[in-house]
């Protein structure tokens, strides 16, 4: 399965400008959540979106979903060094345990 | 903040020795699962694990693995004879209900 695709696969902006990443997925979806993973470390929850919902705020983060297209959308706004990391979308697909499906993620350089 | 604990951090053996990976989950969390992380790929579902049985595996859990809920916190995976190719990041997950999926550290294995 392909599911949760990000695009683009790696993003370089500098300090200060907005990132944007998205995310498309294949089958119908109960929720839709995006992760931070900094080198070689853990999972860090960013946010989630309900399938009901088309879009939702976290402090510098804005999530879109678009169920007729299959896709989602993290922008961050003002990005900061610190933002350096890879960000995946995960899927929890209506048909099963409500296991998350990851896409390869994109790959975010912010530079000084 | 309650979060998701998992030991060893890095776990180092040798090809056909049995591993067992601990994971202590959120405590009022009821759905629990495994993931793995190859270097450099994405994030893989292994197992789901709810009311202390199986409700979903991958074709990855195979019959080298198993999982356990021995007491009331600990979560843990076993390899019965690890593989070189199962040399990867493993990351502990749970979740109360539908919604956020909240992971641990990671334990990264290596398989010499």
């Amino acid at each position: 399965s392909q599911q949760g695709e990000e695009d683009p696969q790696a993003l370089s902006i500098q300090e200060g400008e907005n990132a944007t990443m998205n995310c498309s997925y294949k089958t119908s979806i109960n929720n839709l959540q995006w992760y931070r993973q900094n080198s070689g470390r853990g999972l860090v929850h960013l946010i989630l979106i309900r399938s009901n919902e088309r879009e939702k705020h976290s402090g510098r983060l804005r999530v879109t979903l678009d169920t007729s297209k299959k896709s989602s959308s993290l922008l961050i706004t003002a990005s900061r060094a610190a933002d350096t990391a890879s960000y995946f979308c995960a899927t929890d697909e209506k048909a099963g345990a409500q296991k998350l499906v990851f896409g390869q993620g994109t790959r975010l350089t912010i530079n000084p | 903040e309650p979060e998701v604990t998992q030991t060893p951090s890095h776990q180092v053996t040798q090809m056909g020795q049995e591993v067992i990976l601990r994971c202590v989950p959120i405590s009022n969390h009821l759905y629990f699962y495994w993931y793995r992380q190859i270097l450099g790929q994405k994030v893989e579902f292994l197992v789901s694990f709810y009311n202390n049985e199986i409700s979903e595996k991958s074709e990855i859990f195979d019959d080298q693995f198993s999982v356990e809920r021995p007491d009331g916190s600990n979560f843990t995976l076993k390899i019965r004879s690890t593989k070189l190719e199962d040399s990867a990041m493993y990351f502990c997950a749970s979740i109360q209900d539908r919604g956020e999926q909240y992971f641990g550290p990671g334990t990264r294995l290596t398989v010499t």
